[in-house]
């Protein structure tokens, strides 16, 4: 069985703070979406990274996706209380094209 | 601009008593999706539609059913809702299955079932 494990779960932290979050799996995807879904909305699309070690940013968003492709992380710089909300990653493997979805890191900034 | 439309955002239903929850798409993107996400977890796909094409997930429960009429519209209908079937019920489309299967979302639908 595929998963996607995010970590943290939760974060909470202060205006202009940076963070990191995870996305690991112990499968490889042919690609990795990162989704920001904000309370009683759906997800919205951030990036999409499909190359081992592929660095893609979106202005304090900065997004990799490990060398093997099992893995990848997103970092935001000087967080700001519109950046809550809860990341999802989601990996695409094998033919059939499904996403395996990740259960997601809360985050909460704090003015 | 182009988006995906779901109606309507929050729906009660009584225990029992079928609701059908709508979805409209004008990205003419050929899949569209249905996904349950209840309460801090990551959404689940219950089945989705490549162009007529119904795949369903084998652990979707009969009970939900959907029906895609058109290109633009897709329906999902809960038979015969459980207090366990209240959750965010999530439409999405993609443009083709080949690709990186980006996907986009639509607002939701809160259902709760009393």
């Amino acid at each position: 069985t595929q998963l996607l494990e995010q970590s943290p779960q939760f974060l909470s932290i202060q205006e202009g703070e940076n963070l990191t979050v995870y996305c690991n799996s112990s499968s490889v995807f042919s690609s990795l979406q990162w989704y920001r879904q904000e309370p009683g909305e759906g997800p919205v699309l951030l990036v999409t990274v499909v190359t081992g070690g592929e660095v893609k940013k979106l202005k304090r968003l900065t997004f990799q996706f490990g060398d093997a492709r099992k893995d990848s992380s997103l970092h935001i710089t000087a967080a700001q209380p519109g950046d809550t909300g809860l990341y999802l990653c989601a990996g695409e493997a094998g033919n059939n094209r499904k996403l395996i979805w990740g259960l997601g890191t809360s985050l909460a900034v704090n003015p | 601009d182009a988006m995906v439309i779901q109606n309507p955002r929050y729906q009660v239903t009584q225990f029992g008593k079928p609701v059908t929850l709508s979805c409209s798409q004008t990205l003419n993107h050929n899949v569209m999706y249905w996904y349950q996400q209840k309460s801090s977890q990551a959404p689940k796909l219950l089945f989705h539609y490549y162009d007529k094409d119904f795949n369903n997930e084998a652990d979707t429960p009969d009970n939900f059913q959907s029906r895609r009429p058109n290109t633009s519209f897709c329906f999902l209908d809960i038979r015969s809702p459980g207090l366990g079937d209240a959750a965010m019920y999530l439409c999405a489309t993609s443009r083709d299955l080949s690709g990186n299967n980006e996907q986009y979302f639509g607002p939701g639908t809160r259902l709760t079932v009393t």
